[in-house]
């Protein structure tokens, strides 16, 4: 099946600096990565997702680059905000009946005011 | 729009007691339908799913189980709880067709404590 990983496991800027994690994904034929924030004691919410057929995806303080070939795909968050912090999870699909998500480890994200 | 709903919100049962947990999903029609378990400060994992009404897909065995006796209902059960239960039971769902198709939208979970 799919194997997920997500580096870094945790992470700390300051405010208005940039933060980048990364996810590696193993089965090529996966043709969509979602980015999940979860805050403490809550459900994951979308927050940006990819689609095997672009490279790059923004919307305003965050984007979502992919590299097919290397199997990698990445979230940038740029002028990070206190309300940043949470956690984050990558996933990527197995397209056929289903459409099942298999999941990284997540990354804790802290933003020092 | 649609709604995603789980109950019971939190839940507190001892060692070997029975388990069901409900998920409905309102605004939709046959939707794909998931159910994943999130232990303490740890990543998600996929548990079931199902594309349609009584057809389940297990990913990884254990002593729990799924079922889905109409379109927009989805229920996780056990006969016999275990201790490594406990954790954070999430339904999700997803379109099964559409520009959306691929897009998974969570519950507002189960938070289970086995005893």
């Amino acid at each position: 099946g799919e194997n997920v990983e997500q580096h870094p496991s945790t992470l700390s800027v300051q405010e208005g600096d940039s933060a980048v994690i990364k996810c590696t994904y193993s089965d090529s034929a996966s043709n969509y990565f979602p980015w999940y924030k979860q805050e403490l004691g809550k459900r994951p919410q979308l927050i940006i997702d990819i689609r095997s057929n672009v490279g790059e995806k923004k919307d305003q303080r965050i984007a979502v680059t992919l590299n097919k070939t290397a199997k990698h795909f990445s979230l940038h968050i740029t002028e990070t905000q206190p309300e940043d912090s949470a956690v984050y999870f990558c996933a990527a699909n197995h397209p056929h009946t289903g459409n099942q998500f298999y999941f990284g480890t997540g990354t804790s994200l802290t933003v020092i005011p | 729009s649609q709604t995603i709903h789980q109950w019971p919100a939190t839940l507190v049962q001892p060692v070997g007691s029975p388990l069901s947990l409900e998920c409905t999903v309102e605004g939709t029609s046959n939707p794909n339908l998931y159910w994943y378990r999130q232990a303490a400060g740890r990543g998600l994992q996929l548990l079931f799913y199902s594309v349609g009404i009584g057809q389940i897909s297990s990913e990884v065995p254990q002593n729990l189980s799924a079922s889905r006796p109409q379109d927009r209902q989805f229920i996780l059960s056990s006969k016999k709880l275990l201790l490594s239960d406990s954790g954070f039971y999430l339904c999700a769902w997803s379109p099964a067709r559409g520009r959306s198709i691929y897009e998974q939208y969570f519950g507002p979970g189960t938070r289970l404590t086995v005893t």
